[in-house]
């Protein structure tokens, strides 16, 4: 496909499971990017990845949260021992070729932790 | 903190009318704005970028202002059409992080015919 994928749509698991959340970038996009956006909320930061550097985690809330991106191209984003607050939906999106900037957001993972 | 800050309520407008919708920041003047069109269950859409040395930006009915003084963009719909019914995201970038957006909260559009 021409977007960005996001695998699986929706997650609902326990809380103190990890969950994994996968996004498969438009291929040659050398930035990836991790968001979370809860009810009625914006778009809150979580990581970036960009090409060959080492990713900005900036966001990422806690040490239970952890990203990896392989080959430049799949990106997981792990959540461990979720809580309930973890409960949003989250948002991958890729970007960064012939120096544009704008972001190409995949449908994002609904993840409800009961 | 650094905040972007668009208006909560939603905005209720008719159609053929034009909607502007206001996107204010606070501390570093970002080097681009991009403004995002979201629908219910949907990611963003990408929309329009205006950079900092810009001062307005067009496409089709879409007009974007930077204002780097009063730390304000403006967006307008034009001609406004129930098709542009969404919530519209404003987003600064190029700080510390290049690529690295902030959003704000989105403000709800809903034209009526």
């Amino acid at each position: 496909g021409a977007g960005v994928s996001q695998s699986p749509s929706n997650k609902v698991t326990e809380k103190g499971k990890d969950v994994e959340l996968r996004c498969d970038p438009i291929s040659g996009h050398t930035a990836l990017y991790w968001y979370r956006q809860s009810l009625g909320q914006g778009l809150e930061f979580l990581i970036y990845f960009q090409g060959n550097s080492a990713p900005d985690k900036s966001g990422l809330p806690s040490d239970r949260f952890s990203a990896e991106r392989t080959g430049g191209s799949v990106s997981t984003l792990t959540i461990q021992r979720t809580q309930q607050e973890d409960s949003a939906v989250y948002l991958c999106a890729s970007g960064g070729t012939s120096g544009g900037y704008e972001q190409f957001f995949g449908p994002g993972t609904r993840l409800t932790v009961l | 903190s650094q905040k972007i800050e668009q208006n909560s309520e939603a905005l209720n407008i008719q159609e053929g009318k034009t909607a502007t919708l206001t996107c204010n920041y606070t501390n570093y003047s970002p080097a681009y704005l991009q403004w995002y069109r979201q629908d219910p269950g949907r990611g963003p859409v990408f929309l329009l970028l205006i950079r900092e040395n810009e001062k307005e930006k067009r496409k089709e009915r879409l007009k974007v202002t930077f204002d780097t003084t009063l730390k304000q963009s403006l967006f307008h719909i034009t001609a406004s059409q129930p098709a542009d019914s969404a919530t519209y995201l404003c987003a600064r970038g190029g700080g510390d992080s290049w690529g690295k957006l902030q959003f704000g909260a989105g403000t709800q559009v809903v034209v009526t015919p």
